[in-house]
């Protein structure tokens, strides 16, 4: 089965501040990573897929990249909405893995 | 809009038995792969399984494989999933999700129901 961690667990940031989030898979998924933000009692949400497609009607400041083994997910400048959980998914087969999560909190 | 809502959640006793069903509209739900995935309290999201349109491709995770057992009905736009054999383990919100298949990325989640194993 493939593993997928993210890194940090957890990070404080500033409204403005450039975030970014890593993701890493212990084999190679190609480009078959994909992106969610959760927030609290909610369910989650796609932002991007298949590494760096952005999900119709996400905001241009989040992006993604990366390919293989190592991805992540930048929030180009953090807004108050944006305060949340992010998940990695890897789709390049089953078991379809989640990472462990990366809560953004306010500084 | 997509539309997927569950239910049939609640408490049951460790070695219990429950099915979950999910209600889906806004779509052609025939069309569509279909997931469950869970959420422990405090804790990341775990998928669970997945059904393809025709219900001939099946995937479970191993956390779940023999206890659980995921099911359509396109007639009736619903997908269930029955579990079996209920731990304290699976105390969780389960959500269920459309998946686009080429992808095998979730792009519409229903708002969860709580399944609560205790004794």
């Amino acid at each position: 089965d493939i593993q997928m961690t993210q890194s940090p667990s957890s990070l404080s940031a500033s409204v403005g501040d450039r975030v970014t989030i890593t993701c890493r898979a212990t084999q190679s998924i190609s480009s078959y990573l994909n992106w969610y933000q959760q927030k609290p009692g909610k369910a989650p949400k796609l932002l991007i897929y298949v590494a760096s497609g952005l999900q119709s009607g996400v905001p241009s400041r989040f992006s993604g990249s990366g390919s293989g083994t190592d991805f992540t997910l930048t929030i180009s400048s953090l807004q108050p909405e944006d305060f949340a959980t992010y998940y990695c998914q890897q789709s390049y087969s089953p078991p379809l893995t989640f990472g462990g999560g990366t809560q953004v909190e306010i500084k | 809009q997509v539309q997927l809502v569950e239910s049939g959640g609640g408490l049951v006793k460790p070695g219990g038995s429950l099915r979950l069903s999910c209600a889906t509209s806004g779509f052609a739900f025939s069309d569509y792969y279909m997931s469950w995935i869970r959420q422990a309290p405090g804790k990341g999201l775990e998928w669970l399984s997945y059904i393809n349109d025709s219900s001939d491709t099946i995937y479970y995770a191993d956390s779940v494989k023999g206890r659980v057992t995921i099911s359509r009905d396109n007639a009736k736009n619903s997908l269930f999933l029955q579990m079996n054999s209920l731990r304290a383990e699976d105390t969780a919100v389960y959500y269920c999700a459309r998946l686009k298949f080429r992808e095998l990325l979730f792009d519409n989640w229903g708002q969860g129901t709580l399944v609560t194993v205790s004794s």
